[in-house]
């Protein structure tokens, strides 16, 4: 069974602060995503990478960045949180070949104060 | 205007009944068609994967695509209170790996026992 485990179940943070979620797949998939969740919006693409070190922008980049060292660790950082980034954080992960299947994993429920 | 249209519900029947929930997009570029649920508080899970038009079926579950309506159907048969759970339509063009899905913002469906 493909896992994808992020850091955090649920975070509360101050106006500010630097935050940093986590997000680790055990299949080797080549792709990886961050959304966020909010409700009557849906799920919205903030980053995603395809391969070690690359990344490319979603619909919704602004007060983010990405970290992706390794293929297995995919890394989503608010710089200086703010209250809209109040919301639940999904991280997903898919292969690179045919039916582009994408796992979740169980969500980060972000509060910031 | 969103390229991918639900209803939010919540939708609410009793156990056993018929459920349709429905998906209507506007980008006729789109070729792949998934179903996720998404119960409380964890991430989604991927149900039915259907590539272009037709029907796929799953034990209690259909899926059903017609492009020339832009629009995607699931059927769930006999109904159980398990089944209660958001649903996300989530759509694609093309199957290259390299790409974000566009969701739904989810149907939330309520199986009265």
């Amino acid at each position: 069974d493909v896992k994808v485990t992020q850091s955090s179940r649920y975070l509360v943070k101050r106006t500010g602060e630097k935050v940093f979620l986590e997000c680790v797949q055990d299949m080797d998939h080549e792709n990886m995503f961050w959304y966020r969740q909010d409700p009557g919006l849906g799920l919205r693409l903030i980053y995603f990478s395809y391969d070690v070190k690359m990344k490319e922008k979603g619909d919704i980049p602004e007060g983010y960045s990405v970290s992706r060292e390794k293929k297995e660790r995919f890394s989503l950082i608010l710089e200086s949180a703010s209250t809209n980034q109040t919301s639940m954080y999904l991280c997903a992960s898919s292969s690179g070949g045919a039916a582009q299947t994408q796992y979740f994993g169980p969500g980060t429920r972000l509060l910031v104060l | 205007q969103k390229e991918v249209e639900q209803d939010p519900g919540p939708l609410s029947v009793p156990e056993g009944a018929i459920v349709s929930l429905n998906c209507t997009y506007s980008n006729s570029a789109f070729q792949y068609f998934m179903w996720y649920r998404q119960y409380s508080r964890k991430g989604p899970e991927l149900l039915m994967y259907t590539y272009s038009s037709g029907n796929k079926e799953d034990g209690r579950f259909t899926a059903q695509v017609d492009k020339s309506s832009k629009y995607i159907s699931l059927f769930i048969r006999d109904s159980q209170p398990s089944d209660s759970a958001t649903y996300l339509c989530a759509m694609d063009e093309e199957n290259t790996g390299r790409r974000a899905l566009t969701f739904g913002s989810g149907t939330r469906l309520q199986v009265q026992p």
